[in-house]
């Protein structure tokens, strides 16, 4: 089954600079790459998702990039805020395998 | 709009009992997950279901039973239940075909097992 690396654990920046989270992935069978985020105490919630068949997809001061060849999606953020400070998950799904496998999670912190 | 509810949110119990999970959703989803979350394993599938009376095994699925009688309930049950199984369940559904669309997640509950 699909198996999928999340880097770093944790993440601690200061307000205004980028964060950039890694995650890799084993199945090449894989087409959709969703990142949640996770507040303290709250549900995951879906910031933004990507399918295998683009490279790159941008909402405002996020952005996701793919690169299918090396097996490895990264989730970057710009002009963090301390709003942004949670657990982000990463995950791996495959239409025709029925599987979503998630990343063990990066906690970010954004330092005011 | 209650959108997904589980309940409890909190519960203890102890070894070798019989504890249930619910999960309900308004929106007629068709599929619908129940993951658990321990530190350090992120989130892990323990059961999924297609349709009404369509479930089948996640990632993690020994010693939970799940049953699907309604489009709308999805419970989760633990028949005899170990402190391995103290974590954060969640619940959530899907208006895509499964896993390539948008998961919406439950509050949480919280079962410890003493």
């Amino acid at each position: 089954g699909e198996n999928v690396e999340q880097h770093p654990s944790t993440l601690s920046v200061q307000e205004g600079d980028s964060a950039v989270i890694k995650c890799t992935y084993s199945d090449s069978a894989s087409n959709y790459f969703p990142w949640y985020k996770q507040e303290l105490g709250k549900r995951p919630q879906l910031i933004i998702d990507i399918r295998s068949n683009v490279g790159e997809k941008k909402d405002q001061r996020i952005a996701v990039t793919l690169n299918k060849t090396a097996k490895h999606f990264s989730l970057h953020i710009t002009e963090t805020q301390p709003e942004d400070s949670a657990v982000y998950f990463c995950a791996a799904a495959s239409s025709g395998n029925n599987d979503m496998r998630f990343g063990a999670g990066t906690r970010l912190t954004v330092k005011p | 709009d209650a959108g997904i509810t589980q309940s409890p949110r909190y519960k203890i119990t102890e070894t070798g009992r019989q504890v249930t999970l619910m999960c309900h959703q308004t929106w007629s989803h068709s599929y619908m997950f129940w993951y658990r979350q321990d530190l350090g394993h992120g989130l892990r599938l323990i059961y999924y279901s297609a349709a009404a009376d369509i479930t089948d095994k996640g990632e993690v699925p020994d010693g939970y039973v799940v049953s699907r009688s309604k489009t709308e309930n999805f419970p989760l049950t633990l028949e005899s239940a170990t402190r391995s199984q103290t974590s954060v369940y969640f619940c959530a559904s899907s208006k895509g075909t499964g896993y390539t669309g948008e998961l919406f997640f439950g509050e949480g509950s919280r079962l410890t097992v003493l």
